[in-house]
């Protein structure tokens, strides 16, 4: 079946720091792929996203560009900033179930101290 | 954009008492709802997909009659977890879709539930 697989948190960054948080996945077929992040307290929000193979998806400085060679999709950010503080959770939809249903990976606290 | 919000945030119930958790879309309306269950360090599981009107539609290994989906308007879903027990205690998450694409879900902040 389909999965994401991310690495395990908390990132711990002092402000200003370049950010990396990886992100695999396995699907059958061409998914589409996504970051959501979640503010304390709050819902998941869709922070960028990407629908084929080399797309970049990019939002509030953040980026991530879909490898379909090496099945990745990590997110980038060149200078965090202490309201970055959240976990991210790299998603995937695909054709299985008619791009209607998202599949998470475990999500990755990020810690951006001053 | 969208806010979804749930009820209550947090709960603590007795082992076999029965607890609903409120799911409302409060600027749009919603023929689909979904249900997610998380553990911690552990990924969303989704649980269910509520249709306003119809029956909702459970994942593999989801008891239906442990967790009822009642999703009687376009703006409110309900979770209830009946005769709970101490391994029903999670994170429950629900969200709104608000297009045709799993993307366009908008996510409320989820419900602590504790089983003593």
């Amino acid at each position: 079946g389909n999965s994401v697989t991310q690495m395990e948190g908390p990132v711990t960054l002092s402000e200003e720091a370049f950010l990396t948080i990886n992100c695999t996945y396995t699907a059958t077929g061409y998914p589409s792929l996504f970051w959501y992040v979640q503010y304390p307290g709050e819902g998941l929000q869709l922070l960028l996203k990407a629908t084929k193979a080399d797309d970049k998806g990019s939002n509030k400085g953040f980026e991530a560009t879909y490898r379909k060679e090496t099945t990745s999709f990590h997110l980038e950010k060149g200078s965090v900033q202490v309201s970055d503080s959240a976990v991210y959770f790299c998603a995937l939809s695909d054709e299985d179930t008619g791009f209607q249903k998202l599949v998470f990976g475990t999500g990755t606290r990020l810690l951006v101290s001053p | 954009g969208a806010v979804v919000s749930q009820h209550p945030s947090w709960v603590i119930c007795k082992s076999g008492t029965s607890v609903k958790i409120e799911c409302r879309s409060l600027d749009f309306q919603a023929t689909t709802m979904f249900w997610y269950r998380q553990f911690p360090k552990q990924s969303l599981m989704l649980m269910a997909t509520s249709n306003e009107g119809s029956k909702a539609t459970y994942e593999q290994g989801v008891e239906k009659d442990k967790f009822l989906i009642n999703h009687a308007s376009l703006t409110l879903s309900t979770l209830t977890v009946t005769s709970a027990h101490p391994e029903d205690s999670s994170f429950y998450i629900c969200s709104a879709l608000r297009g045709a694409l799993a993307y366009e879900q908008y996510f409320g902040p989820g419900t602590r539930l504790t089983v003593t």
